[in-house]
């Protein structure tokens, strides 16, 4: 069994251009999270993917979206990146039927700067 | 809204000490409470979890026990080690909505 693995790990970017955050899942996990988390800060939810489809989303501007393939995997895009951008994003996944007391699976992060 | 409120760091303690990290939220309904932590470069890991009042989650040495009245949920270990040393995070799942909402992290130093 795989963990949640993200790519790439880290990343270089120059304000206005946009970039594409890759997650795959745990296996047999269908559901997957995104959230920011700013240097020294808690991680601040993005949004949820549930079966293709976004299930939730926290207070983040329509210029950060995503995607959720078949297989469970999923992206991240996030176009016109501010300097305030920068930061780790993390992708969680969870099991099927993930409820309030199921565990979220955390990946290792991609360290995003803009310059 | 629902927020979750942590005691700041870093704490500094020396190896074998005893550890408190205070934690405190505000949630309407009954949340599930959760402490998790982060080494050096990587994600973050559950450390234990509460799903109700009076609850006692425990793993590793670690236990927090979720109080209704208070609205906390200290994370305690009677003897820490170097390698506890990390960043916690106290975070809650709010009734009926599937996000985690994460305190400000409190970051540990175990000296030897």
């Amino acid at each position: 069994e795989t963990g949640v693995t993200q790519s790439p790990t880290h990343l270089i970017k120059t304000r206005g251009q946009q970039v594409t955050l890759r997650c795959s899942s745990q296996s047999g996990h269908n559901t997957v999270s995104w959230y920011q988390q700013a240097l020294g800060q808690g991680p601040q939810f993005i949004f949820q993917y549930y079966r293709e489809e976004e299930n939730g989303r926290g207070n983040f501007p329509p210029r950060f979206s995503g995607l959720q393939f078949p297989n469970y995997s999923s992206e991240l895009n996030v176009n016109a990146l501010e300097l305030d951008d920068s930061a780790l994003y993390l992708c969680a996944s969870g099991p099927r039927g993930e409820g309030e007391n199921t565990e979220a699976f955390f990946g290792q992060g991609t360290r995003l700067t803009v310059v | 809204g629902n927020s979750v409120t942590q005691m700041e760091g870093p704490v500094t303690l020396s190896e074998e000490a005893f550890l408190t990290i205070n934690c405190t939220y505000t949630a309407t309904g009954y949340p599930s409470l959760f402490w998790y932590v982060q080494y050096p470069g990587e994600g973050l890991q559950l450390l234990l979890k509460a799903t109700k009042a009076d609850d006692k989650g425990s793993n590793k040495g670690f236990e927090a026990t979720y109080r209704k009245e208070t609205t906390s949920f200290h994370l305690e270990k009677g003897s820490v080690q170097v390698s506890d040393s990390a960043v916690y995070f106290c975070a809650l799942r709010y009734t009926g909505r599937r996000a985690l909402t994460f305190g400000s992290g409190t970051r540990l130093q175990v000296q030897p």
